[in-house]
């Protein structure tokens, strides 16, 4: 089993481009999540889809949109990237939306937005 | 708004040093405690976690961690770290009553000096 797995790793884009991060699971798990890791600040929730058709926003939404492709894929969409969405961002997974569910992390993208 | 404090963000020890790492979180009610580790250029992987019963749980790679309610508190210790340990190891917090979101603290790098 791979996991977790997300594309691209390295990403350098300009003021105004758009992008597509990709992540995708194969752990039959149901719910899935966006995170962005900065430094000094831990990482934050972007989105979440608690199974197959459904998206919430997370902690710090405004800049993004997703979708959940299908229950394996879950895709995060940057329209018009800006300088303050330079940060390493994060898949993860778990089975279940709940508070006893571990979460699986994906090895993260680095984006740097010029 | 709950919150989730690590106080240490740099800490640089000598192998066979002891460790602690400080979590504190600011939610009331009933909570599920994880702590995550990310090696350099790795993913978040699971160290440990505590969901109920004895307060005091043990996780891989010779890490432990006490739940102490009345303080709010889930440290991190080690007797006894190597040079392996060097990481950034991040606090979580999963509220019972909010699904399965979790909450991190800033994170706390570790430098352990061979």
């Amino acid at each position: 089993n791979a996991g977790v797995t997300q594309t691209p790793k390295f990403q350098v884009l300009k003021t105004g481009q758009s992008m597509t991060l990709q992540c995708a699971q194969d752990m039959n798990h149901n719910s899935m999540y966006w995170y962005r890791q900065d430094p000094g600040m831990g990482l934050r929730l972007i989105y979440y889809s608690a199974s197959e058709g459904t998206t919430d926003k997370g902690e710090v939404p405004n800049g993004y949109n997703v979708s959940r492709l299908n229950k394996r894929e879950f895709s995060l969409r940057l329209e018009s990237a800006a300088p303050s969405q330079t940060s390493v961002y994060f898949c993860a997974s778990s089975e279940q939306l709940g508070s006893y569910n571990e979460q699986f992390f994906g090895p993260g993208t680095r984006l740097t937005v010029l | 708004a709950q919150s989730v404090s690590q106080h240490n963000h740099h800490v640089i020890l000598s192998e066979a040093a002891s460790l602690e790492l400080g979590c504190n979180y600011s939610y009331g009610g009933t909570v599920n405690l994880f702590w995550y580790v990310q090696y350099p250029g790795q993913h978040l992987q699971l160290l440990l976690k505590y969901f109920s019963g004895d307060p005091l749980v043990k996780g891989i790679k010779g890490f432990e961690a006490e739940f102490i309610k009345s303080k709010f508190s889930f440290n991190l210790r080690k007797p006894s770290v190597q040079w392996s340990d060097t990481a950034e190891y991040f606090c979580a917090v999963n509220v019972n009553n909010q699904g399965g979101k979790l909450i991190f603290g800033q994170g706390t790098e570790l430098s352990v000096k061979p």
